[in-house]
């Protein structure tokens, strides 16, 4: 069982380009997260999905963009990205079922850097 | 002010030596609290949660909820060089609902 992948693992990127960075979960969790790891920062949440077809904004949404088409796949997508957008970028997914063992488990990241 | 506040260090300690990590928040209604590991260049990955106040023990692990005092530990008994990592708090005020997460304390054992 993979858990979690996230594609490309790393990436260097001219500002004003777009960028897809791809999730992809096999443990059938209703719920996935993107989050951006900062020094000093933390984590902290871009955008989450409940279910497929369903999308909310987190604490830093601006300049992102999400979509859930199915149950494993939830793409994070930056428009046209600014360097202030360098981050390290993490997917997570929870069942979200009401048990008491309900929590998030990540992806290993994406790496973004943009000049 | 941040939900939840957490020193980001960093600690360093000699192996064998137990590890004090702490969290405050200042939210009431986070009922559900976890302490997440996260390896140098790799995903978080969850260690110990709790729900309420109390204590729970895995092994080595200890972790410690007193909700009267919005204050969270984790204790680390004869730590390793292997528990050199960052450890991250995180709190929920439901289960499975969307966690806020402290800064991350980095800590690395000597051998």
């Amino acid at each position: 069982i993979a858990g979690i992948t996230q594609a490309p693992t790393s990436q260097i990127l001219a500002a004003g380009r777009r960028m897809t960075l791809r999730c992809t979960q096999d443990m059938r969790h209703n719920a996935m997260y993107w989050y951006r790891q900062d020094l000093g920062l933390g984590l902290r949440l871009i955008h989450y999905s409940n279910t497929a077809g369903t999308t909310g904004k987190g604490e830093v949404p601006d300049g992102y963009s999400v979509s859930r088409a199915n149950t494993d796949d939830f793409p994070l997508t930056l428009a046209s990205a600014v360097p202030s957008q360098t981050s390290v970028y993490f997917c997570a997914s929870s069942d979200s079922s009401g048990s008491i063992t309900d929590t998030q488990y990540f992806g290993p990241g994406t790496r973004l850097t943009v000049l | 002010q941040k939900e939840v506040e957490q020193d980001p260090g960093p600690l360093s300690v000699p192996e064998g030596a137990i590890v004090s990590l702490n969290c405050t928040y200042s939210n009431s209604a986070f009922q559900y609290f976890m302490w997440y590991r996260q390896y140098s260049r790799k995903g978080p990955e969850l260690l110990m949660y709790t729900y309420s106040s109390g204590n729970k023990e895995d092994g080595r692990f200890t972790a410690q909820v007193d909700k009267s005092s919005k204050y969270i530990s984790l204790f680390i008994r004869d730590s390793q060089p292997s528990d050199s990592a960052t450890y991250l708090c995180a709190m929920s005020a439901r289960s499975g609902s969307r966690l806020t997460f402290g800064e991350g304390t980095q800590l690395t054992v000597n051998p």
